[in-house]
Order: C-alpha cells, then sequence, then structure tokens
C-alpha cells in the first residue's frame, strides 16, 4: 500500500515563528501536493511538485514555500507564522505512471498558531 | 480552470437507508473522478473511483455513476451503516499531461442509527 507520512500530527507555534511541515512517501512518485483544509472550503491546493527541486503555485500560495529536495520528500515552510494560517495541512502524493493517477493523502498535521 | 460542486453540504439519514452525493465539474477533459472518505482527525482516502469511460462502477455498498454529457457524477451508499458517518469529497481529474486535482467542497454523512 501506498504510505504517506506527515511526521507530525499536531503542532502548536507562535506568531512570526518559522514552521516546518514535512512528508514522505514511500511509492517513487513524481508528484507531491500541499492542500489546507478549513470547514466549509473544502480541500485547497497550496502548492505542487511535479519532480525534485521543481514547484508550482496552487490556489493560495501566499505566506508559504515549499522545498523538495529529493523525490520522496515534500515540504511546507511557513516563513512566519499567523493565525490566520491556523488549519489542517494536508500532504498527497501521486504517480505520472500509473493509470489510475489516484491520489493518496496523509493523516494530516493539525496546526494551531498562537 | 476546472470547477467542481459538490451536494448536499450535509446528510442524515437513518441506519439502512441509501445516501446519494452530487457532484458536478466544468470541464469537459476531466476523465478520471475518485471518491474520497474522510473520518474525523484522519486523511481523505480513496472509496472508489470512475473513468470517463465507464458509465457506472459498484463495490459492494458502494456504487458512483457518471453522467459525460451533463458533467455530473455521483456517489450512492446503500444500507448505510453507522461507520459510514464521515466527510465524502468527490474529484475531477484530466489524467492526460498535466494534471490538476480539483475537490469538491465536501459532504459530512451522518448515518442514525
Amino acid at each position: 500500500d501506498v504510505k504517506v507520512t506527515q511526521s507530525s500530527r499536531y503542532l502548536v507555534k507562535r506568531t512570526g515563528e518559522k514552521v516546518f511541515l514535512e512528508c514522505v512517501q514511500d511509492m517513487d512518485h513524481e508528484n507531491m501536493f500541499w492542500y489546507r483544509q478549513d470547514p466549509g472550503l473544502g480541500l485547497r491546493l497550496i502548492y505542487f511538485s511535479y519532480d525534485v527541486k521543481m514547484k508550482e503555485k496552487g490556489d493560495i500560495p501566499e505566506g508559504y514555500s515549499v522545498s523538495r529536495e529529493k523525490k520522496e520528500r515534500f515540504s511546507l515552510i511557513l516563513e512566519s507564522a499567523s493565525t490566520n494560517q491556523t488549519s489542517m495541512y494536508l500532504c498527497a502524493s501521486r504517480s505520472d505512471r500509473v493509470p489510475g493517477n489516484t491520489i493518496y493523502f496523509g493523516e494530516g498535521s493539525w496546526l494551531t498558531v498562537v | 480552470g476546472e470547477n467542481v460542486e459538490q451536494h448536499p453540504s450535509t446528510l442524515s439519514v437513518q441506519e439502512g437507508d441509501s445516501a446519494v452525493i452530487k457532484c458536478t465539474y466544468s470541464d469537459s477533459a476531466s476523465n478520471y473522478f475518485p471518491w474520497y472518505k474522510q473520518e474525523l482527525g484522519k486523511g481523505p482516502q480513496l472509496i472508489i473511483d470512475i473513468r470517463s469511460n465507464v458509465g457506472e462502477k459498484k463495490d459492494q455498498r458502494i456504487a458512483v455513476t457518471l453522467n459525460k454529457t451533463a458533467k455530473h457524477f455521483s456517489l450512492h451508499i446503500t444500507e448505510t451503516q453507522p461507520e459510514d458517518s464521515a466527510v465524502y469529497f468527490c474529484a475531477a481529474i484530466n489524467s492526460g499531461g498535466y494534471q490538476k486535482v480539483t475537490f469538491g467542497t465536501g459532504t459530512k454523512l451522518q448515518v442514525i442509527p
């Protein structure tokens, strides 16, 4: 089975702190994604990466950056956390090679910024 | 770009009844439509999917139908059980070339015992 692992499930950070959310997938997937999930707003794409060192902005990239130095790892960075970034963050991955193109999610990281 | 609308946003059914969730999409190039179930505190899990060359797919109590002409697809859950209570998301994907996954806004299903 595909496994997408988000290393931190629950974090509490202070306003202005730099925050790293880490995600690792074990299926050699080319594409990786970071979503933000808020009540009533569904899943909103922050950034995605289709290859190592490649990144593309999603729908809500402001206040975030990403890093993909290795194929299996995709990091989301909040340069200066703000209270409006309190949310659940979901990492996901998908293969370009599998006909199904199913997207697989991690368990989520709950971030509270105080 | 693609726009996916999902209805209803909340749905309550009695245990044993059926539940139907509907999604519409706007991009005729979308050709893959997965459905995800998200239980409280967990990430979304794929439960069923359908491709544009198929009109219906069934897996035990879950079925998905697709109407390409009308650009809508639906999730059907029969004989609902309390463990079916969760948030369900639909998605539309153009699996050719570079693809952006567009999700619906989710349906919170409550199955009342």
